[in-house]
């Protein structure tokens, strides 16, 4: 069964660091999403992208986060500076096309802990 | 104020017991509802998903119901395993995906 792939599934840094996590969807599926989910608390959309484009990015704090996804496939998140605010696990999600009748699949997730 | 609102917080059960968690939303009309199981350490797997026309939706030992009038969901656990244990998450589209805050659900011998 096809799956949402990520890496790395933990990464520890210190604050000020730079930091990448990265995610290959599932094969076919033209829409990608990063979340953030804090502990406790439900996953908050950080971007979307529909093929290479960003759709959404307008949770994405982008004085620190980037995205891209470049070939349309696999897609890559960076934080840098880290601060201490963004340890979270950062979900990676898929789906075949936009609308509200694409189910998202979800990835295992990166759990980032800045110290 | 979070627009998906779900209830208890976390909840024990002992291993065979039904159980019956709740979602409160506000976001309406919606294009449909999703209940998710998302285990410690992995990303959230679609246990159901309704349309705002339905009100019931069954997968095995999982059945969620739907009450648009009140703007109430619940998922109900029958004959709980101790794979139960997860945090299940009430999502709600439109254009966007509402995430309520879960429910941890421990299930103990």
């Amino acid at each position: 069964e096809a799956e949402v792939a990520q890496s790395p599934r933990y990464k520890i840094t210190e604050k000020s660091q730079a930091v990448a996590f990265w995610c290959d969807p599932i094969s076919g599926h033209a829409t990608l999403y990063w979340y953030r989910q804090i502990l406790g608390q439900g996953p908050e959309l950080l971007v979307q992208f529909q093929d290479e484009s960003v759709v959404d990015d307008s949770q994405l704090p982008k004085d620190r986060f980037s995205a891209e996804r470049l070939k349309g496939v696999d897609s890559t998140l960076k934080i840098q500076p880290a601060e201490l605010g963004d340890s979270a696990m950062y979900l990676c999600a898929s789906s075949r096309g936009q609308g509200d009748y694409n189910e998202q699949f979800f990835g295992p997730g990166t759990r980032l802990t800045v110290l | 104020k979070n627009q998906v609102e779900q209830s208890p917080q976390s909840l024990i059960i002992l291993e065979g017991k039904n159980c019956t968690l709740q979602c409160n939303y506000t976001v309406s009309p919606f294009s449909n509802l999703r209940w998710y199981k998302q285990d410690t350490g992995r990303g959230p797997v679609s246990l159901t998903i309704m349309t705002f026309s339905e009100n019931t939706k069954s997968n095995g030992r999982y059945t969620a119901t739907l009450d648009a009038d009140t703007k109430q969901s619940s998922l109900h656990i029958t004959a709980s395993q101790l794979s139960d244990s997860a945090s299940y998450i009430c999502v709600v589209t439109i254009n966007n995906l509402f995430f309520g805050t879960g429910t941890r659900l421990t299930v103990i011998p």
